[in-house]
């Protein structure tokens, strides 16, 4: 069946640095690509998607290209801030429903 | 912020009891998903909904159930809770369903003693 696998972290980066979370998936036919985030204490909010091979999405500083070579959706931000701070999940969705299929997400903890 | 309304927020249940949680939208999507969220799962779909009176199993509807008799109210019902469902539980909205952000509620904090 479908899956995705994604870094399990946590993840503590200093202010400024460079991030990225690693995130696979297994899909018999094309998904649709998502990263979502949660903040403490909130519910999930997409952050970026992609619904095709070679497709970039981006959203405020983050980015993830859809590799379908490799299967993959790595997410990357040149410089993290301390309001990053967050959990992030990868996840994929194929077919009509919508139905989404997460990865187990990332913590990521920023210092000052 | 999409009009979803989760109630309640938290609820402590003794096992063995029914529990109904209740999912409100103003935003007249069709599409209506509860997932459970657990630590080292990660969110995992318990039941949608396509439509009034239309709905399916996701990955672990085992011990739950849902309704939709209106188009704004989706109700996940715990018959007879038990431990394993300590969790918190999330409702999703979508619009279309493929390849559609879904748009997610607050939360439930479900704790069965």
């Amino acid at each position: 069946g479908n899956s995705v696998t994604q870094m399990e972290g946590p993840v503590t980066l200093s202010e400024e640095a460079f991030l990225t979370i690693n995130c696979t998936y297994t899909a018999t036919g094309y998904p649709s690509l998502f990263w979502y985030v949660q903040y403490p204490g909130e519910g999930l909010q997409l952050l970026l998607k992609a619904t095709k091979a070679d497709d970039k999405g981006s959203n405020k500083g983050f980015e993830a290209t859809y590799r379908k070579e490799t299967t993959s959706f790595h997410l990357e931000k040149g410089s993290v801030q301390v309001s990053d701070s967050a959990v992030y999940f990868c996840a994929l969705s194929e077919g009509s429903q919508g139905n989404l299929i997460f990865g187990k997400g990332t913590k990521l903890s920023v210092k000052p | 912020d999409a009009g979803i309304t989760q109630s309640p927020r938290h609820k402590v249940t003794e096992t063995g009891t029914p529990v109904t949680l209740r999912c409100h939208q103003t935003e007249n999507h069709r599409y209506m998903y509860w997932y459970r969220q657990d630590p080292g799962h990660g969110l995992r779909l318990i039941h949608y909904s396509y439509g009034v009176k239309d709905t399916d199993k996701g990955e672990v509807s085992d011990g739950y159930s849902v309704s939709r008799s209106k188009t704004e109210d989706f109700l996940l019902t715990l018959e007879s809770a038990t431990s394993s469902q300590t969790s918190v539980y999330f409702c999703a909205i979508s619009t279309s369903g493929l390849g559609t952000e879904a748009f997610f509620g607050q939360g439930t904090r479900l704790t069965v003693v």
